[in-house]
């Protein structure tokens, strides 16, 4: 079956550093992946998307890469700040634009100032 | 334009009650989905549809049904409430390629 995974365990980094979040799917083969950003009683938010045929995208301090072969998306926020903290999702959509998004767990980012 | 609109935002039933949760959107967005969060196992897709008139299941289907008569409305139906479904419940809408828009949630509570 479908599975994606993501650091279970909470990521804890110092402000100004960069955090790096990893994504691994496995049984999928995804048109897109996406990550969301979820603060604490809300919705999640959508950060960016990324194409099977893309190897990057970048908007302002967050960098998505996305490896079809090893099955890996890594999330990175560069210069962080504490206002960054939150629960950070991976998600995958398959082709045709199906209106099915398949979640991990979350990986949640404490960022100290 | 206000996204996404969820009510309520709070509700506890008893087991056997039955209910509707609303989900509203004013985006003209094809896809309309429903998922479930629980701790620990994250985002749970229950329905989805592509457009009025079209739903299919998600991976949690059992207990909940939907219906999509216009592109603006995708209620969520609770038949017989179990204390299994105490969850946090999401609606989300999309239009094809991009990022979904999600609604404020649903907290609901099954005694």
């Amino acid at each position: 079956s479908q599975k994606i995974e993501q650091n279970s365990e909470a990521l804890n980094i110092q402000e100004g550093k960069t955090a790096t979040l990893t994504c691994n799917y496995t049984n999928y083969s995804p048109a897109y992946l996406q990550w969301y950003r979820q603060d604490p009683g809300r919705g999640p938010v959508f950060l960016l998307l990324i194409r099977e045929n893309e190897k990057e995208k970048r908007k302002e301090r967050l960098k998505v890469t996305f490896d079809t072969t090893l099955k890996q998306s890594l999330f990175h926020i560069t210069a962080s700040q504490p206002a960054d903290s939150a629960t950070y999702l991976c998600a995958l959509e398959g082709s045709g634009n199906t209106g099915k998004l398949i979640f991990g767990q979350g990986t949640t980012l404490q960022v100290k100032p | 334009n206000a996204g996404v609109t969820q009510t309520p935002k709070f509700q506890v039933l008893k087991t056997g009650q039955s209910m509707t949760l609303q989900c509203a959107q004013d985006m003209n967005h094809e896809y309309m989905s429903w998922y479930r969060q629980d701790p620990g196992m994250g985002l749970r897709l229950i329905h989805y549809s592509v457009g009025a008139g079209i739903t299919d299941q998600g991976e949690v289907p059992n207990g909940y049904n939907v219906s999509r008569s216009t592109t603006e409305d995708f209620p969520l139906r609770l038949l017989s409430a179990a204390p299994s479904q105490t969850s946090v419940y999401f609606c989300a809408t999309q239009t094809g390629g991009y990022g979904y828009t999600f609604g404020s949630g649903t907290r609901l509570t099954v005694v």
